[in-house]
């Protein structure tokens, strides 16, 4: 199986900042990568896809790139409604496998 | 409105069974493949299994041969059948409607998600 490692676990940081997450693959995954943003007692909701990007109602300050076995989501200008645990999962071979969360704190 | 709402988690014994249930709305579920995602307390995403379009059908190595997934699209349902639940199978089992090819998806939406505690 592909082991997708995030870093940090988790970070501090405060609105307005300029927020990055990597993700690491443990082998070349081209750029099969999808991002999940997960508040407490919710469901995760899918930010960005491989086919896709950013998805349809996700602000424009959440992007993501990357390639081969390194990814980064960024959100540029951190909002108050952005303080959440964010998953990368990888869609190039099965099982699909994620991330274990990064937690962005105030 | 896309929607999933999943039924039927709670308490049960380990060696036990429970089925979960996950009812579909908005959309033409026959046309997707769908998938179940877990979550222990405090921790992060585990997918479990998954059933295409045609009926295919993988799991994880974790819960393969315990577990079943099925789908009746005419009831825009599908469901996991947990058979010999172990104390690690305890999570928020989440359902989601999976795009990209059954083995490799997305998954956009997902359910509000379903408790699974396994204790004595």
């Amino acid at each position: 199986d592909i082991q997708m490692t995030q870093s940090p676990s988790s970070l501090s940081a405060s609105v307005g900042d300029r927020v990055t997450i990597s993700c690491r693959a443990s082998l070349s995954i081209s750029n099969y990568v999808n991002w999940y943003q997960q508040k407490p007692g919710k469901a995760p909701k899918l930010l960005i896809s491989v086919a896709f990007g950013l998805q349809s109602g996700v602000p424009s300050r959440f992007s993501g790139s990357g390639s081969g076995t390194e990814f980064t989501l960024t959100i540029s200008s951190l909002q108050p409604e952005d303080f959440a645990t964010y998953y990368c999962q990888q869609s190039y071979s099965g099982p699909p496998t994620f991330g274990q969360g990064t937690k962005v704190e105030v | 409105e896309v929607q999933l709402v999943e039924s039927g988690g709670g308490l049960v014994q380990p060696g036990g069974s429970l089925r979960l249930s996950c009812a579909a709305s908005g959309f033409t579920l026959s046309s997707y493949d769908v998938h179940w995602v877990r979550q222990p307390t405090g921790k992060g995403l585990e997918w479990v299994s998954t059933i295409g379009t045609s009926g295919d059908t993988y799991y994880a190595d974790s819960v393969k041969g315990r577990f079943t997934i099925s789908r009746e699209d005419a009831k825009n349902s599908f469901s996991l059948q947990m058979n010999n639940l172990r104390a690690g199978d305890t999570a928020v089992y989440f359902c989601a409607r999976g795009s990209g090819l059954p083995e490799i998806p997305w998954f956009d939406p997902w359910g509000q998600g379903s408790l699974v505690t396994v204790s004595s």
